[in-house]
């Protein structure tokens, strides 16, 4: 079964400052990896995707996201945070045959502090 | 983008009643749709699967007897919670995934409060 592992429960960071989620994937196929992004009283919205090609992709509002196969990894980067950035992010990942349900980890809420 | 609608965004009932929540593709057609559930402070659970014609796959642990799911047509998708108690009290969020499968478009949600 596949399972998703976000190490980071909660991160605290001042503006400008560097981030950097740590996700894990457990899936013994080829996968789709996906960010999602939830708001203070909002939903999900995509952040960024992952389905083939280049394994760095770009994503909205400055953030990215590398994918390293051998460490099954999708860890997402963002060079400098800003305070509108504090929500809680979702890494998740379903079978790349389409049509499959996601599956989420548990979340890493961020709080960006001025 | 894909629009995914979710009617209602609130509802509060009280304890034994039946909830309604549509699910609604506005500008494609979602062969799949996915019903999901978080709790406060949680990640997304999946509850069960939906296909358009077909009965929907629930996850384990979910009641399909609690929870009926009907997907009648391309662009709709209902999930009604039954005879609904306090511990049915969550955030109930659907997603829908296009004829190409490959991304999923998710709801704005709807968050139940079971008297």
């Amino acid at each position: 079964a596949q399972s998703v592992s976000q190490h980071n429960h909660h991160v605290i960071l001042s503006e400008a400052a560097s981030l950097e989620l740590g996700c894990n994937y457990s899936y013994g196929g080829t996968v789709n990896l996906f960010w999602y992004v939830q708001y203070p009283g909002q939903h999900l919205q995509l952040l960024l995707k992952y389905f083939s090609g280049d394994p760095l992709v770009k994503g909205i509002k400055g953030f990215e996201a590398e994918f390293i196969k051998s460490k099954f990894s999708f860890n997402l980067r963002k060079p400098s945070v800003q305070w509108s950035d504090t929500a809680e992010y979702f890494c998740a990942v379903n079978a790349h045959s389409g049509n499959t349900p996601l599956v989420f980890g548990k979340g890493t809420r961020l709080s960006v502090i001025a | 983008g894909a629009v995914v609608s979710q009617h209602p965004s609130r509802v509060i009932c009280k304890s034994g009643t039946s909830v309604k929540i549509e699910c609604r593709s506005l500008d494609f057609q979602a062969t799949t749709m996915f019903w999901y559930r978080q709790f406060p402070k949680q990640s997304l659970m999946l509850m069960a699967t939906s296909n358009e014609g077909s009965k929907a796959t629930y996850e384990q642990g979910v009641e399909k007897d609690k929870f009926l799911i009907n997907h009648a047509s391309l662009t709709l998708s209902t999930l009604t919670v039954t005879s609904a108690h306090p511990e049915d009290s969550s955030f109930y969020i659907c997603s829908a995934a296009g004829l190409a499968g490959d991304e999923q478009f998710f709801g704005p949600g709807t968050r139940l409060t079971v008297l």
